[in-house]
Order: structure tokens, then C-alpha cells, then sequence
């Protein structure tokens, strides 16, 4: 089984302050796929990342870096500088074959 | 690249109607499409994981009847919600993987869901 949390249901940020997201999982297998997915207002799902089980590199990508730590079962997202263009649905999910195991989800508002 | 096309973005229809709702992969083939259902601010439960070919493979607790899948071609999944009601109504969302190697966890690529409304 494998499971995906993330303990935070609401985030309210001022623009330009930073926000870190959190996600926790629980897998038994060695091999799988961690991503993290937006959802803006409008519904659609924005792919931002995916990472596997062997490469904690962490990664930045504009004002996203992501910081995945094995040994916590981690994968945390940091917005920088946040916009209110950042303001969203944000989730990780989980893959260890082909299918997604999504998180709750943490609602990301970024006020002007 | 990798497009995924949902339509209709948006239904309202009587209880008792069946509702179609189209998945195409736009400008890649996808052997495997999955669907989703999400309520009012949760997450998306995975639905059916869709096979061109072959019957779908539906999550525990998800109504075959009642969620008809077919997937005739490479491009195309389609789910009908049938004899519909209200309980019915929320946003499905549909993805399609690219059609590489099995189980090569490629991202899967999302639709822009339909919000279905049953009166």
C-alpha cells in the first residue's frame, strides 16, 4: 500500500514571503516516482516535477526547489518570492508502478 | 507537447440522463488513460485505470455499471456516467500516459476535467 500526506490543508502567505509546502509518504518498494502537481482555480492539473527513488538531488527550477530526503520519506516544495499567480491547489502524489496515489492537497493563497 | 484534451468542460443535465465525457491524447498515443473523480476541495480519487483493447480495471468501490469505460483507440478514452444523479455530480478529470515502455512512469498528462452538475 502506499500513501501520500500532506498535513497541511491551507496556507496564507503574503506576496513575495516564501512557503513550503510539506509532503510525507509511505511505500514498501525501493523503486518509485514522486511528483507534485497545481491546480489552479480554473481545475486543470499543471505537472511541476517528478523525481525518483534514486536521485535526491534536489532541484530548483525558477522560484521552485524542491528538497526530497529518503530518509524522512520527504519531498517538500518551496515557492520563493511567492506571486499571487501561486495561489492554488497543490499536490504530491505517488507512483510505484503506474498508477498515482495523490495527498490531501494544500491550498496555497497568496494575498497582494 | 504531450496535449490532453477533455471535453465537455462542463455539464448540467436532469437526473437520469447518461453523460458522455471524451479523453483524447492530442498529439501522442496512450495505451493506458486513467480517470478521476474529485469532490468540493479533496483530492482525486482514481476512478478506472482504461486499456485500449481490453475491458478497464476499476478502483474498489467504483460502480462499473454505472461508469461506463471504453477505450477504442490509441487517442480516445471515453467515460459515460449512466442513468445519473445528483450524488453523481462533481469534476472528473482524465489523464493519458505516453505510450513508451510498461510501467516506465512517465508523468501522466491531465485533461482539464469536466464539472458535471446533475439537477
Amino acid at each position: 500500500a502506499q500513501k501520500v500526506t500532506q498535513a497541511q490543508t491551507e496556507i496564507s502567505v503574503v506576496e513575495k514571503e516564501d512557503v513550503t509546502l510539506d509532503c510525507v509518504y509511505e511505500t514498501r518498494d525501493t523503486t518509485y516516482y514522486l511528483f507534485w502537481y497545481k491546480q489552479p482555480p480554473s481545475g486543470e492539473l499543471v505537472f511541476l516535477i517528478r523525481r525518483n527513488s534514486f536521485d535526491e538531488q534536489n532541484e530548483i527550477s525558477g522560484r521552485y526547489s524542491w528538497n526530497f530526503q529518503k530518509s524522512t520519506s520527504s519531498f517538500n516544495f518551496t515557492i520563493t518570492a511567492s506571486q499571487v499567480v501561486d495561489s492554488a491547489v497543490y499536490f504530491c502524489a505517488l507512483s510505484n508502478d503506474y498508477k498515482l496515489s495523490f495527498g490531501a492537497g494544500t491550498t496555497v493563497t497568496v494575498r497582494a | 507537447g504531450a496535449v490532453v484534451s477533455q471535453h465537455p468542460s462542463w455539464v448540467i443535465c436532469k437526473s437520469g440522463t447518461s453523460v458522455k465525457i471524451e479523453c483524447r491524447s492530442l498529439d501522442f498515443q496512450a495505451t493506458t488513460m486513467f480517470w478521476y473523480r474529485q469532490f468540493p476541495k479533496q483530492s482525486l480519487m482514481l476512478m478506472a485505470t482504461s486499456n485500449e483493447g481490453s475491458k478497464a480495471t476499476y478502483e474498489q468501490g467504483v460502480e462499473k455499471d454505472k461508469f461506463l469505460i471504453n477505450h477504442a483507440s490509441l487517442t480516445l478514452s471515453t467515460l459515460t456516467v449512466t442513468s445519473a444523479h445528483p450524488e453523481d455530480s462533481s469534476f472528473y478529470i482524465c489523464s493519458a500516459r505516453e505510450n513508451r515502455r510498461m510501467y516506465s512512469n512517465q508523468p501522466q498528462h491531465f485533461g482539464d476535467g469536466t464539472r458535471l452538475s446533475i439537477l
